[in-house]
């Protein structure tokens, strides 16, 4: 069984880009959260995507964006980059058809913003 | 709306002493409640969780938890602490609809002295 993988694993960019990280779900697993997560916080919902949808947005703008293609994997896309972006970037998968939410994460992809 | 609140942000026991981690939730729904760990420099590992079956769960790497309704609590303990469980630990809330969202608390920084 594969594991949620993340890429790249870490990233600088500088204010103002754009940037797009990549997450290939687990073996089975059909949707995609996203999280950031802060420096000495904890993860914060961005979103859900299930087939190729999203299902569901947490309280960011919507520079942040994302994807979900027909193999389940993901991305998420955020533009017109802040020094506030700079975190974290977790991804998880699950099986939504199992109706828990549990949700496997990846190792992250650490975004640094100048 | 859902929160958590994670009483403690650093928690500090000697190998071989009790653990426990504190969390109290607030859902105006049945919850399903979680707890994960994250070591440096990695994503979060799921320990245990809670779906509306036994009130008592166990997890991994000899963690449990026990679900009180009555006292909106979730925490999380170890009989018998070992240098390994050095972590940072979250609590996480979600709802039983589709949303796939988790609610993070804090976290909790547990350090196992020798």
């Amino acid at each position: 069984e594969t594991g949620v993988t993340q890429s790249p694993t870490h990233l600088i960019k500088t204010r103002g880009q754009q940037v797009t990280l990549r997450c290939s779900s687990q073996s089975g697993h059909n949707t995609v959260s996203w999280y950031q997560q802060a420096l000495g916080q904890g993860p914060q919902f961005i979103f859900q995507y299930y087939r190729e949808e999203e299902n569901g947005r947490g309280n960011f703008p919507p520079r942040f964006s994302g994807l979900q293609f027909p193999n389940y994997s993901s991305e998420l896309n955020v533009n017109a980059l802040e020094l506030d972006d700079s975190a974290l970037y977790l991804c998880a998968s699950s099986l939504a058809e199992t109706g828990l939410n549990e949700q496997y994460f990846g190792p992250g992809t650490r975004l640094t913003v100048t | 709306a859902q929160s958590v609140t994670q009483l403690g942000s650093h928690v500090s026991v000697s190998e071989g002493a009790l653990v426990l981690l504190r969390c109290n939730y607030s859902s105006s729904v049945p919850p399903y409640l979680f707890w994960y760990v994250q070591y440096p420099n990695q994503g979060l590992q799921l320990l245990l969780k809670y779906t509306s079956a036994a009130t008592l769960v166990k997890g991994i790497n000899g963690f449990e938890a026990e679900f009180k309704k009555s006292e909106t609590s979730f925490h999380l303990t170890k009989p018998s602490a070992h240098m390994s469980d050095a972590a940072e630990y979250f609590c996480a809330v979600s709802d039983r609809g589709n949303t796939g969202k988790l609610i993070f608390g804090q976290g909790t920084t547990l350090q196992v002295k020798p």
